[in-house]
Formats: structure tokens, sequence, C-alpha cells
């Protein structure tokens, strides 16, 4: 099975635009979470979907909001970019329960 | 697990010896753990993971203990390759959470030729 894929990988943007990232899970997951990956602050979460309703939720600004769609694939959103959203956005898959989920490569963004 | 911020703590190994990275968590309700390795440039890659009702498993080249008691987690890598050198995280999960984890800071392992 291919793994899981992000895309862009790499992202420049200015304080104040907004920004689309998108993961496609492992073939038969229905289980996509987000993660936020900085030196300072390490990998936090964001937020989880699951059969397009969004599960948990992490302690990140309203400024931060995603979706998944009836093919499991998922977008997050930032609005309103600050230079600290600089990070690599992190997507992993998993079929739903409490089990492992697989990383993609990430989506490495920058605030200028 | 507790973050550490800008200072990974580093494991600097020979190759060929036996590597153990330890890993303390935080929640006394998580019964789910997973080791992943992150390189440089790439996303974590899943290791090896261990539910709370065992206390081993052991993998290829890999074992994880984990310590209820005391809450912690522990990788061990035998015979450790210069292929190993990464930054390895621990992550925990329970059973309520859905599928959303807590990282530690991550240990940075150094293999020596």
């Amino acid at each position: 099975k291919a793994g899981v894929t992000q895309t862009p990988r790499y992202l420049i943007k200015t304080r104040g635009q907004q920004v689309t990232l998108s993961c496609s899970p492992i073939s038969g997951h229905r289980s996509v979470s987000w993660y936020q990956q900085t030196p300072g602050q390490g990998l936090q979460f964001l937020f989880e979907y699951f059969s397009e309703t969004q599960r948990n939720k992490g302690n990140f600004p309203g400024r931060f909001s995603g979706r998944q769609f009836s093919n499991s694939r998922s977008e997050m959103n930032v609005s309103t970019l600050e230079l600290g959203d600089s990070a690599l956005y992190l997507c992993a898959s998993g079929e739903g329960g409490q089990e492992t989920q697989y990383f993609g490569p990430g989506t490495r963004l920058l605030v200028l | 697990g507790e973050s550490v911020g800008l200072h990974l703590p580093t494991l600097s190994v020979q190759e060929g010896d036996n590597s153990i990275i330890n890993c303390a968590y935080s929640n006394s309700a998580s019964d789910y753990f997973i080791w992943y390795k992150q390189e440089s440039g790439k996303g974590p890659q899943f290791i090896i993971d261990i539910r709370s009702n065992m206390d081993k498993r052991q993998g290829q080249r890999v074992t994880v203990l984990l310590n209820k008691t005391v809450k912690h987690l522990s990788l061990q890598i035998a015979a450790t390759q210069p292929g190993d050198s990464a930054v390895y995280f621990c992550a925990e999960n329970y059973n309520n959470a859905g599928n959303m984890l807590t990282f530690g800071g991550g240990t940075r392992l150094m293999v020596k030729p």
C-alpha cells in the first residue's frame, strides 16, 4: 500500500495570509490526525478526523481548522498566519481504533 | 511525555553496542504507547508499540519495556547501527482519546562508526 502523502511539501507565506494543507491517508484508513512540530514545542496534536467528523481537538486557536472528505482525505487550514506558525505540519492516518498511526513526510511551512 | 524543548537529550553509542532510550509519560490513564523514529527531513516512522496489559514487547532488534508503576517506557535497540541515528519519540494514548497522541520531547541517538 502507498503511504501517507502530504502536499505541498514546502510552502512560504507571509503574515496575514492563509494556507491550506492536504493529506491523503493510507488506503482503507478512516482516521486522519494533524500535528504541528516545532523545535520549541515538539510534536503537538492539532485535531483528528474520523468518518468526516472531528473526533478530537488539541489546544490551538480557532485559526487552525480542518475537514475530512468522504474518501478520508483531509485538509487543514490556517488563517491569518503568524510568524510562530512556521513549523512542520504532519499528518498521520490510522484505521480508526486505538492502533498504530502512520505519518506522512510533512509540509514545511515558513511564514515571513 | 514531557517536552524538553530545544535541548534534545542526546545518546551517543558505538556501532554494535546496545542502546537504551528512556521516556517518562505523563498520563496514568494512558494505555497504548508507541515509539517513533524520525530522521532529518522525514516524518516519524513507527518502530514498535505496546499496550498497558503488557510490560515487554520485542520486535526485530528492538524491545520496548513498560513500567506503569513509575510511568516509564524504554526502547532498547540491539547491535546499534549507523542507520539507527535519528531522533526517537515516545507517544502515549488513552482509549477515550481516539487517536490523539501525546509525544515526549524526543532523544537524539548518534551512532559512532
